[in-house]
């Protein structure tokens, strides 16, 4: 099946700095999503992104698709961004299932 | 927020003892799926239906089994519940399966003593 990596594992930040996560995946993709799970452990949709660019307030993401990866960018970071963030792909072979990242754990500090 | 509603949302059980966790939602979608995170393996597919009565295994399906009689409703049974299957379990929905945005409901957290 698909394989998704994530890096970095950990980061820490200042509050106001910005930062960029990556999502790499092993193949073709029809979905490709990131989530925030925050310090009570809810998912939040932040992106459904198989391919371009959004755009939600400070927050955007990139996929390109052809080279198999996916971007995240945090602007001017909060202490309300801490938590993990997960990217997760559903491959485009028959028989793949919405595989998870195993995430990049922020702690932004005030 | 999408219209997911898991129960119970923490329970404590028993090893040997069987557990059935129940989904529900109100959106109508066809797929709906079970998860499971535990430290050091994020959330891995355990179960997941394209249907009423269709379901197909996922990942880490062993122990586990399920069922969905009605489009709203997916139940996921331990039959007898191991400490192994310590967990957060996720359920999940989407409207048209792989293409589809997915959406997650709260989770439960289970511990089986």
């Amino acid at each position: 099946g698909i394989q998704v990596e994530q890096s970095p594992p950990d980061l820490i930040l200042q509050e106001g700095a910005n930062s960029t996560l990556r999502c790499n995946f092993s193949d073709s993709v029809n979905n490709l999503q990131w989530f925030h799970q925050n310090p009570w452990g809810q998912l939040i949709n932040l992106f459904y992104i198989p391919s371009g660019t959004k755009q939600n307030g400070r927050l955007s993401a990139t996929t390109v698709a052809t080279e198999r990866y996916s971007l995240l960018y945090i602007s001017s970071s909060q202490t309300t961004d801490s938590g993990v963030y997960f990217c997760a792909a559903h491959g485009d072979n028959y028989g793949q299932n919405f595989v998870f990242g195993p995430g990049t754990r922020l702690s932004v500090l005030p | 927020d999408a219209g997911i509603t898991q129960s119970p949302r923490h329970k404590v059980t028993e090893t040997g003892t069987p557990v059935t966790l129940r989904c529900h939602q109100t959106e109508n979608h066809r797929y709906m799926y079970w998860y499971r995170q535990d430290p050091g393996h994020g959330l891995r597919l355990i179960h997941y239906s394209y249907g009423v009565k269709d379901t197909d295994k996922g990942e880490v399906s062993d122990g586990y089994s399920v069922s969905r009689s009605k489009t709203e409703d997916f139940l996921l049974t331990l039959e007898s519940a191991t400490s192994s299957q310590t967990s957060v379990y996720f359920c999940a929905i989407s409207e048209q399966g792989k293409s589809a945005e997915a959406f997650f409901g709260q989770g439960t957290r289970l511990t089986v003593v």
